[in-house]
């Protein structure tokens, strides 16, 4: 079974900089999608980026992009500049290709706060 | 103009009670799920309908069923409420199954009382 690992479950930021949020997974499959999900406070899980795992470049979505390390099955979150509405818990997540598997499996999630 | 709606978004029940939460998506997806998000903010899927069939059970208590009466809906009834059942409640949705997005309704939070 897959599984997926956040290992800092809080992280704080200064407005404007930048923060990177660790992923890791454990996974026999060679295709499969990885994802960032936000859930802001009002509870709304909103998808932040997403990574085929066959192609090796990296997911950019304007301030977010990702680092994907097939090979150490990494998969982290930078956030440039950094804003106020970036806080929220922040959840890494798999989906396998293979019928019958297409649930997501969530890390646990991260807290990132952003101070002005 | 919301794609994956739910209903209720809060509800508040006794223990041993019945109820049932209601999705509806109008995105045209043929996918739908179930997932719990327990206090400590774990999100799990519990169920999977693809077409109106049952594709995922993720080892529910059989007192959880879900039901799927077309393509746009998938209701989840839950019998005898229990402490452990309090949670957020969130049904997704998404076009065909593995190779796409999985959107979101708003969450329903269930405390069992």
């Amino acid at each position: 079974a897959q599984t997926v690992t956040q290992s800092q479950p809080e992280m704080s930021v200064q407005e404007a900089e930048t923060v990177t949020l660790s992923c890791t997974y454990d996974t026999s499959e060679s295709d499969y999608y990885l994802f960032w999900y936000k859930q802001p406070p009002s509870r709304q899980m909103i998808l932040v980026i997403r990574q085929e795992a066959y192609k090796q470049q990296n997911a950019t979505e304007n301030r977010f992009s990702v680092n994907f390390q097939k090979a150490a099955k990494s998969f982290s979150l930078k956030i440039s500049d950094s804003q106020l509405g970036d806080a929220a818990m922040y959840f890494c997540a798999y989906r396998s290709v293979r019928g019958g598997s297409e649930k997501l499996v969530f890390g646990k999630g991260m807290k990132l706060t952003v101070n002005p | 103009d919301t794609a994956v709606s739910q209903t209720p978004k809060y509800l508040v029940t006794q223990m041993g009670n019945d109820k049932s939460i209601k999705c509806e998506q109008n995105l045209g997806h043929d996918t739908m799920y179930w997932y719990k998000q327990d206090s400590k903010k774990f999100l799990k899927i519990m169920f999977s309908y693809n077409n109106k069939e049952l594709i995922i059970n993720e080892t529910v208590p059989n007192r959880f069923s879900p039901k799927s009466p077309d393509k746009a809906h998938l209701n989840l009834h839950i019998n005898s409420l229990e402490l452990g059942d309090s949670a957020v409640y969130f049904c997704a949705s998404s076009l065909g199954q593995s190779r796409n997005i999985q959107y979101f309704g708003a969450g329903t939070r269930l405390s069992v009382l």
